[in-house]
C-alpha cells in the first residue's frame, strides 16, 4: 500500500480534461513538502512532468499542470491526446520514520 | 547533454549481492543528488534511497536500511547502489535519477528526480 493515494485509473476522450488526485498526510504533503509528478510509458524510464507542485521542466507542454492544497495535490491534463496514454505517479518527501521519498501507487490514463 | 548511463542487467542467486553503477555526465556531479528507485514487474515505483554527491550524505528507505548501500565516486562521476541478501522479491528494474542542487540549505526542495537513467534489470532466481 502506497503512502500517497492515487486513483488506479482515469480515462477521457481526446480533447477532454482529466485530473489525477494525490492524497497524503501530515508527514508528507501536509507538512509542506513539494509534490512532483512523473509520466511513464511501458518499458521506459519515468520522466518528470511537474516539480515543486506546479513547475514544468522545459519541453513539457502547458497542457500539463499541477496544483497542491493542504494534504492533496492534483495533476490536470487538458486537451487530452492519444499520446498521453501512460502511467502517472506523484511523489513527495515524508519526514516520518527517519525521512524518505514516497510515491503514489500510480494512475493509468486511458484515452477513449 | 545531461545523461545517466547505468550498468548492464544482472542475474543473481538468492542470498547474493549486486552492485549497480550509474555514470553521470553533462552537469556538475558534485552539486547534485542521486536517487535510486526500483520497479518490480507490473508494479509501481519504490524509492530506495539517495546520496548528495558532494558531501556523500545518504538517506535510505527503512525498508532497505541495512541491506542497501549507496556510494559516490566523485573522480568518476559515478554513483553505486549495492544490495545484499537478495531475494526473489528483489527482481526489478533499478533506476538512478539525478537532480542538481543549487542551494544545499534547502535540500528537501530538491527532493525530486529530474533526469533518469534507462534502468538496470536485476533478476534474482535460483
Amino acid at each position: 500500500q502506497s503512502v500517497l493515494t492515487q486513483p488506479p485509473s482515469v480515462s477521457g476522450a481526446p480533447g477532454q480534461t482529466v485530473t489525477i488526485s494525490c492524497s497524503g498526510n501530515s508527514s508528507n504533503t501536509g507538512a509542506g513538502y513539494y509534490v512532483n509528478w512523473y509520466q511513464q510509458f511501458p518499458g521506459t524510464a519515468p520522466k518528470v512532468l511537474i516539480y515543486r507542485n506546479h513547475n514544468r521542466p522545459s519541453g513539457v507542454p502547458d497542457r500539463f499542470s499541477g496544483s497542491k492544497s493542504g494534504t492533496s495535490a492534483s495533476l490536470a491534463i487538458t486537451g487530452l491526446q492519444t499520446d498521453d496514454e501512460a502511467d502517472y505517479y506523484c511523489q513527495s518527501y515524508d519526514n516520518s520514520l527517519g525521512g524518505s521519498g514516497v510515491f503514489g501507487g500510480g494512475t493509468k490514463v486511458s484515452v477513449l | 547533454q545531461v545523461q545517466l548511463v547505468q550498468s548492464g542487467a544482472e542475474v543473481k542467486k538468492p542470498g547474493a549481492s549486486v552492485k549497480v553503477s550509474c555514470k553521470a555526465s553533462g552537469y556538475s556531479f558534485t552539486s547534485s543528488a542521486m536517487h535510486w528507485v526500483r520497479q518490480a514487474p507490473g508494479q509501481g515505483l519504490e524509492w530506495m534511497g539517495w546520496i548528495t554527491a558532494g558531501s556523500g550524505d545518504t538517506k535510505y528507505s527503512q525498508r532497505f536500511q541495512g541491506r542497501v548501500t549507496i556510494s559516490a565516486d566523485t573522480s568518476a562521476n559515478t554513483v553505486y547502489m549495492e544490495m545484499s541478501s537478495l531475494k526473489s522479491a528483489d527482481t526489478a528494474v533499478y533506476y538512478c535519477a539525478a537532480v542538481v542542487v543549487t542551494d544545499p540549505s534547502l535540500i528537501y526542495d530538491y527532493f525530486y528526480m529530474d533526469v533518469w537513467g534507462k534502468g538496470t534489470t536485476v533478476i534474482v532466481s535460483s
